[in-house]
């Protein structure tokens, strides 16, 4: 069955990055375009971008160009989402999706704090 | 961007009620293709969130036939008829017409 995988919780330093993981499974990862969400505490959904495996296109909102790097490793079927200069405004969850089907991870809890 | 609009933000139901909660758009979202790319999640507590329905009206394997999507243009409607226990958690409306994709802020379903 499908399963997307995410890398573990990190905890990281303002002006630091993190790079996290969300291993594809159950499927052909090439196919089909990978999204990532940000959720902050108790707060919404947001959209940071998406990337296309097969060709390694991205599509990004607005807000999170500079902020995010989305890349791909198609030999061990993997998404990547990088984020840069950290400050406390992105501490939240982040999701990898397949962005409108029932296919989501499990999250990644990213604190940023010195 | 395209704003979604939910009411109410937070919804309290007793075990068996029927409950409707509303998605309103800042544009249409029926796509140039025929598509209208509205879907509906539910996210438990401390879950990622769960696809319920999708483009507007269709349910997602494996959810229980008491929820249903409804609506047209820029007005939608998810109903949940016969709440049960499980069914608490947040709803969150989505839609996928306009870049960037974009949610509603969230309607809390809690016990009464």
């Amino acid at each position: 069955q499908v399963k997307l995988l995410q890398s573990g919780a990190a905890l990281v330093k303002p002006g630091a990055s993190v790079k996290m993981s969300c291993k594809a499974s159950g499927y052909t990862f090439t196919d089909y375009w990978v999204s990532w969400v940000k959720q902050s505490h108790g707060k919404s959904l947001e959209w940071i971008g998406e990337i296309y495996p097969n060709s390694g296109a991205t599509n990004f909102n607005e807000k999170f160009k500079g902020k995010a790097t989305l890349t791909v490793d198609k030999s061990t079927s993997t998404a990547y989402m990088e984020l840069s200069r950290l400050t406390s405004e992105d501490s939240a969850i982040y999701y990898c999706t397949r962005l409108g089907s029932r296919y989501w991870g499990q999250g990644v809890m990213v604190t940023v704090s010195s | 961007d395209v704003v979604l609009t939910q009411t109410p933000s937070i919804l309290s139901a007793t075990i068996g009620q029927s409950v409707s909660i509303s998605c309103r758009s800042s544009q249409s979202l029926l796509d140039s293709d025929g598509n209208t790319y509205l879907y509906w999640f539910l996210q438990r507590p401390g879950q990622s969130p769960q696809r319920l329905i999708y483009l507007v009206s269709n349910l997602g394997s494996g959810v229980p036939n008491r929820f249903s999507g409804s609506g047209s243009g820029t007005d939608f409607t998810l109903k949940i008829s016969g709440v049960e226990a499980e069914d608490l958690g947040v709803y969150y409306c989505m839609q996928a017409t306009h870049a960037p994709p974009t949610f509603g802020a969230g309607t809390k379903l809690e016990l009464k």
